[in-house]
């Protein structure tokens, strides 16, 4: 199974972009990348999620490498409640629905 | 807004008792999940089911069973709590993906458990 790897943490100041790295370099075609966070005293929350095209919604946008081995999730103000655990996490197509959570990476926001 | 519930958000256990942890959603999901968050180890699922009375291992069932009566409810069994059983229990639900298709829907998570074994 193709994993991914991320840095164990990052640090931002508030109302600037942060951008967070995952690194997936033996991804499949089949994989969709996912990411998920966990707030402090919280159970985890979907991101976003892509395969191949850059995605947008409310929370964050994804940009993903053109050759898929790597991708970034993008805020584009943090703010202190964008403070959480991100998880970079692979799905395959015709696999299982079960995410398979690493340690992911601590994203500190500071006032 | 979907909800997923969980019985308690803190519970104190003796060793050797049995419990339950139960966890309900109200979004009419087919999948439900049981995860356990430890420092250093993250989240490792237990178990999962796809429809009622139906049960799939996570990666560490062990001293673990499941029970899915209804749809709306997912609960977790520890026949004889031990101590390293001491952890935080998530819950989490979805719709049924199509994965075939690479059509995979988000994970509702609860707030969780945190379940001390003493």
């Amino acid at each position: 199974d193709a994993k991914t790897t991320q840095p164990n943490s990052m640090e931002s100041n508030e109302e600037e972009p942060v951008h967070l790295p995952c690194n997936h370099s033996t991804i499949s075609g089949t994989d969709y990348i996912h990411w998920y966070r966990q707030l402090p005293s919280q159970g985890p929350e979907y991101v976003i999620h892509g395969l191949t095209s850059n995605v947008n919604n409310r929370m964050a946008s994804l940009a993903i490498a053109e050759d898929r081995k790597s991708s970034t999730l993008i805020l584009h103000r943090a703010t202190l409640r964008d403070a959480a655990v991100y998880y970079c996490i692979l799905l395959t197509q015709g696999g299982s629905e079960k995410l398979v959570f690493g340690k992911g990476m601590k994203l500190t926001v500071n006032p | 807004d979907v909800k997923v519930t969980q019985s308690s958000r803190y519970l104190v256990k003796r060793t050797g008792e049995k419990v339950f942890l139960e966890c309900v959603q109200d979004m009419d999901h087919e999948n439900m999940f049981w995860y356990r968050q430890d420092p250093g180890l993250g989240l490792r699922l237990i178990y999962f089911s796809y429809d009622v009375k139906m049960k799939e291992k996570g990666d560490i069932p062990e001293g673990y069973s499941v029970s899915r009566e209804k749809k709306e409810r997912f609960s977790l069994i520890l026949e004889s709590a031990s101590t390293n059983q001491t952890s935080m229990y998530l819950c989490a639900s979805s719709f049924r993906g199509e994965v075939w298709a690479g059509k995979f829907y988000e994970q509702y998570f609860g707030p969780g458990t945190r379940l001390t074994v003493t």
